[in-house]
Parts: structure tokens; C-alpha cells; sequence
């Protein structure tokens, strides 16, 4: 059991250069979402999502598209990397809180480190 | 707006002594509460959680947490550090009523520094 598995773990983009980040989680959870995290400012939440096929914008959405195709697979993709985008990048995931059985707490992984020069 | 706020980006404790990291939050309804570990170049690590029931949860390592409703704060506790607890803590909260209910708010961390 995997757990929530993040690749890369590490990345250096050049500006202008795309890139996706691949996050794919084991535990059948029906959220997904992508977090940034940069000194002082704790977490972010870019983007989510509560299903397969659907998708949501977070608090820090410019910049980043996702895509969730497969229930265990959530996808961030930079199409033109700045060097306002060097981050570290958490994937985490959790079951609906809905049904009364699942209390919802999240799973992380273990975080991709991205440098755009 | 819903927040979550840690008042305290440094707390300082000596090994053996107690330890407090404060969490307050500003989320309405009734919101699960949530405490994480980060430890240096790691993903955060859930520790413990309060859904419902006994005010004071248990949690991994040794950590416990005393949620206080009327004062909306979810301090995390340990009766006496180690310096391996030394880590970013972050508190944070779910939101499970209405529109926001898949949303998680985080705080912006708490650095705990044990000594020995």
C-alpha cells in the first residue's frame, strides 16, 4: 500500500518551459488536491477535485491547469513555468466526509520540489 | 471568512518539559479538526483528529489535543517533549457543512524547536 506517491520528486524548468507533476493515490479516496508550499506562507490550495472528471479552482490557481481522468490519478500541469512558480508541490488526498464512516483526514505525499530558473 | 490561525510561528520547550502549539479557527459550524506533522524535507504526517465526542483526543507519539469549543482552539499537547519532536506542526480544518464542505484550512505553522 502505497499510499499517496508523487513524481517527480524533483524538477528544474527553465522559464517558458511546461511540465506536469503526476500524483496517484492507492486508497480509493474520491478527493484529490494539489497544495504549494513556500516559506512563511504555509499551504496553498491550487486546485482539487471531488471526482473523476471534475475539477475545481483553489486559492492560487493562475498559471497551473489539472485533469483527473482516472479516480487515482490527479494531474498539475504548468504550461509556461515562472520563477514565481519555484515551490515545493503536495499532492494529498481523502474520502468524502459524506456517509458518516470516513472522517475525512487528509494523505499527503511526499512533495515535489520545483525550480524554474 | 473561514481561517485557521497558529499565533506562534516558533515555540521553544526543553526536552521533558510540557508542550502547547496553539490553533484557533474561525470556520463555521461544526468542522473537523485536524493536527500534522512535517518533519525537514517530508510530506506532512496526520497526528490526530477531533470529529466529535470527549474534548481531549490522543493522538500518534504521544500527542494529544484539547479541542474548546467555545473558544473555537484545538491546542496540540504533550506532557513531556523529546528532541525528535522537533517539526513544522500545522493545525488544520475541515469544513463539512454547505458549500465549502470539501475544503481544508490550514494554518501557517508552527516550528517547534526541543532542546536537549
Amino acid at each position: 500500500n502505497a499510499g499517496v506517491t508523487q513524481t517527480p520528486k524533483f524538477r528544474v524548468l527553465k522559464t517558458g518551459q511546461s511540465m506536469t507533476l503526476l500524483c496517484a493515490q492507492d486508497m480509493n479516496h474520491e478527493y484529490m488536491y494539489w497544495y504549494r508550499q513556500d516559506p512563511g506562507m504555509g499551504l496553498r490550495l491550487i486546485h482539487y477535485s471531488v471526482g473523476e472528471g471534475t475539477t475545481a479552482k483553489g486559492e492560487v490557481p493562475d498559471g497551473y491547469n489539472v485533469s483527473r481522468l482516472k479516480k487515482q490519478n490527479f494531474l498539475l500541469g504548468l504550461e509556461s513555468a515562472a520563477p514565481s512558480q519555484t515551490s515545493v508541490y503536495f499532492c494529498a488526498s481523502s474520502y468524502s466526509v459524506r456517509g458518516g464512516e470516513n472522517t475525512g483526514e487528509l494523505f499527503f505525499g511526499e512533495g515535489s520540489r520545483l525550480t524554474v530558473l | 471568512a473561514q481561517s485557521v490561525a497558529q499565533p506562534e510561528d516558533q515555540v521553544n520547550v526543553a526536552e521533558g518539559n510540557p508542550l502547547t502549539v496553539k490553533c484557533t479557527y474561525s470556520v463555521s459550524g461544526n468542522p473537523y479538526l485536524f493536527w500534522y506533522v512535517q518533519y525537514p524535507n517530508r510530506g506532512l504526517q496526520f497526528l490526530l483528529k477531533y470529529i466529535t465526542g470527549d474534548n481531549l483526543v490522543k493522538g500518534s507519539y504521544g500527542f494529544e489535543a484539547e479541542f474548546n469549543k467555545s473558544q473555537t482552539s484545538f491546542h496540540l499537547k504533550k506532557p513531556s517533549a523529546l528532541v525528535s519532536d522537533s517539526a513544522l506542526y500545522f493545525c488544520a480544518v475541515r469544513d463539512i457543512n454547505g458549500y465549502n464542505f470539501n475544503k481544508f484550512y490550514f494554518g501557517s505553522g508552527t516550528k517547534l524547536n526541543v532542546k536537549p
